[in-house]
């Protein structure tokens, strides 16, 4: 059975400094993996996705994210947030033609 | 070029009956999935489809129901509401199956 966990349901941080986001996945089969990014009563927004190729993946709004295959994670992190990035941020995994979310991850920019 | 388009935005329905809910794909888009997103669960996918056919499913109860249409618009029906129904409905398109990234819409508010 597919699952993914962001074991960080809150995390503050303050404006300019870095931050990751966890994310690890269980699979048996190959997966796609996404963040998305849900603004306060807004749908998603896809930041990146990995498909194949390249480990390090770049987004918008300066985020990227490394897919680590060994450990069976998708951190996703920004060397600098903004006020702006405040928001709920989900890892989502595809497999098995069926898309499966984390629980979320509210990041709090402090000014 | 247009987002993807859910209506109504807000919906409020008593127990018991029944509601239809609307999805426009972005043009082009032969995909249309739908989830469900409540505090305590979480987003949970519903069903997804293409092509005017139901690809995937996921563990809801037969009250949910979907459809697809030749224009790639779709909709979501739930019958005989219950009160845990209420939950953010999200409907998502895509221009295949698999592998793409899914643009969503903004939503739909249901309150039983």
């Amino acid at each position: 059975a597919q699952s993914v966990t962001q074991l960080d349901s809150q995390v503050p941080v303050f404006e300019e400094a870095p931050v990751e986001l966890r994310c690890n996945y269980s699979s048996s089969v190959s997966v796609y993996l996404f963040w998305y990014v849900q603004y306060p009563n807004q749908g998603l927004q896809l930041l990146l996705k990995y498909l194949s190729g390249s480990t390090l993946v770049k987004g918008i709004n300066g985020f990227e994210a490394e897919f680590n295959k060994s450990q069976t994670s998708f951190h996703l992190r920004k060397p600098s947030v903004h006020i702006s990035d405040t928001a709920e941020y989900f890892c989502a995994v595809r497999a098995r033609n069926k898309f499966y979310f984390g629980s979320g991850t509210k990041l709090n920019v402090k000014p | 070029k247009a987002g993807v388009t859910q209506t109504p935005r807000y919906l409020i329905k008593t127990r018991g009956q029944q509601v239809t809910l609307s999805c426009s794909p972005i043009s082009g888009h032969r995909s249309v999935s739908w989830y469900q997103q409540t505090p305590g669960q979480g987003l949970q996918f519903l069903f997804e489809y293409f092509s005017e056919t139901q690809r995937n499913k996921g563990n809801f109860p037969g009250r949910f129901s979907g459809r697809q249409f030749s224009n790639s618009r779709s909709e979501m029906n739930v019958s005989t509401l219950e009160l845990g129904d209420s939950a953010l409905y999200l409907c998502a398109s895509s221009l295949e199956l698999d592998k793409y990234g899914y643009t969503f819409g903004s939503g739909t508010r249901l309150t039983v």
